[in-house]
């Protein structure tokens, strides 16, 4: 079975700028999680997406946004980049939402330098 | 709200030697708790996990951990270290019921000395 792919690997944009990131689950998961890791903040939790619809979100400003697919393929966007989002981006995938065990699968991530 | 404190971002310990990986947690409900381990360039996976039931947790390569619920811990154990442990360790920690987040400690990086 493949994990979880994360598109593109590496990043490099502009202050000011926006990106779209993408994340695909492993097969048969429907929930998607998004995760921000710097070295200051660590690991940080973004969003999560369930069956199309955001079931929990993160204290991140309202420049981070997401939305999930019914094939169950997640996005992440940053609109107005600043300095500060330079980090890797995490998605994890799951086989459900709320699940006792909650495993999740991570992707390689997405490494975002604004400049 | 539930918290993870992760006692020392850096460890190290000689190869061979016995690996000891501190977390407790904070949470107001019984919590579910997790080893992720993260190498250089590569996303999380996950060692091992404790949701109920015996409170001693077996995970991949040789690691363990025991839930203590009067201490509120989670520490990560190995016996004896290998050079290929050399990563970082993130305990996490959620609970059941409804969409709940998981929240991650900051972080502890092993360092083993041949």
């Amino acid at each position: 079975k493949a994990g979880v792919t994360q598109t593109p690997r590496y990043l490099i944009k502009t202050r000011g700028q926006q990106v779209t990131l993408s994340c695909s689950p492993i097969s048969g998961h429907r929930s998607v999680s998004w995760y921000q890791q710097t070295p200051g903040q660590g690991l940080q939790f973004l969003f999560e997406y369930f069956s199309e619809t955001q079931r929990n979100k993160g204290n991140f400003p309202g420049r981070f946004s997401g939305r999930q697919f019914s094939n169950s393929r997640s996005e992440m966007n940053v609109s107005t980049l600043e300095l500060g989002d330079s980090a890797l981006y995490l998605c994890a995938s799951s086989l459900f939402a709320g699940a006792t065990s909650y495993e999740q699968y991570f992707g390689p991530g997405t490494r975002l330098t604004v400049t | 709200a539930q918290s993870v404190t992760q006692l020392g971002s850096h460890v190290s310990v000689s190869e061979g030697a016995l690996v000891l990986l501190r977390c407790n947690y904070s949470s107001s409900v019984p919590p579910y708790l997790f080893w992720y381990v993260q190498y250089p360039n590569q996303g999380l996976q996950l060692l091992l996990k404790y949701t109920t039931g015996a409170t001693l947790v077996k995970g991949i390569n040789g690691f363990e951990a025991e839930f203590k619920k009067s201490e509120t811990s989670f520490h990560l154990t190995k016996p004896s270290a290998h050079m290929s442990d050399a990563a970082e360790y993130f305990c996490a920690v959620s609970y059941s019921g409804g969409y709940q987040k998981v929240t991650f400690g900051t972080g502890t990086k092993l360092q083993v000395i041949p």
